[in-house]
């Protein structure tokens, strides 16, 4: 149980485009995921905090218009790199949460990432 | 921001040793958990410690804490070649939703 699936695995896409990459929790509700990037040899970023039908909350110097969050639904969560650059080019990983009720830990499940590869 | 930091950045042993990695943070915590991940993929969530917590175990790993010191130790003994890794540590606080990552160990694991 507990899982967490991303799409694509992998993109390569060609500079001033966008890139729309889904995070998706396969077996339970998630009312918050998180997005996270990660450069090669480095560890993860946290890019935002994504909540079930409001905004999402994004981490200091993180571009909220060029990295677009959307939580339409507790099963999905969608970023969208727009006008994509060759700095860019990183790993992306999402996490959902599994709320565990009150007074319990609310559990990340880490979705396998989406490599982005900006020419 | 990243808070966490570890060390050693980097570690090869002989299979067989036993391989420890330090995590260090700055704020109060209310769990510190480690991750694997292999070269490319996501990540494997090993084990979690509470606050309240000194050390657990599971399998070949085991955790220390030490919230006086801010610190944390991840033993994984009797090693083998599949525990080439990166591993991380990763900090939530006190109402707080989301982790913040050590900048991971590089474990290399020689036959």
């Amino acid at each position: 149980g507990a899982v967490v699936s991303q799409h694509p695995s992998w993109v390569i896409c060609k500079s001033g485009t966008s890139v729309k990459i889904e995070c998706r929790s396969l077996d339970f509700q998630a009312t918050t995921m998180f997005w996270y990037r990660q450069f090669p040899k480095q560890s993860l970023m946290l890019m935002a905090t994504s909540n079930e039908g409001s905004k999402a909350t994004y981490e200091q110097g993180v571009e909220k218009d060029k990295f677009l969050i959307n939580h339409a639904s507790l099963t999905l969560s969608t970023l969208t790199v727009t006008s994509a650059h060759p700095e860019d080019s990183s790993f992306y990983i999402c996490s959902a949460q599994l709320a565990g009720g009150p007074g319990t830990y609310n559990e990340q499940f880490f979705g396998p990432g989406t490599r982005l590869t900006v020419l | 921001s990243q808070q966490g930091e570890e060390d050693p950045q980097a570690l090869s042993i002989q299979e067989g040793e036993n391989a420890t990695m330090n995590c260090s943070y700055k704020t109060s915590i209310n769990n510190l958990q480690w991750y694997r991940q292999n070269s490319g993929r996501g990540l494997v969530h090993l084990i979690l410690i509470r606050s309240n917590e000194r050390e657990k175990h599971s399998g070949r790993l085991r955790v220390t804490l030490d919230t006086s010191k801010k610190s944390s130790s991840l033993l994984i003994t009797a090693s083998r070649a599949a525990d080439t890794a990166s591993y991380f540590c990763a900090t939530d606080a006190w109402g707080a939703q989301k982790l913040v990552f050590g900048q991971g160990t590089r474990l290399t694991i020689n036959p």
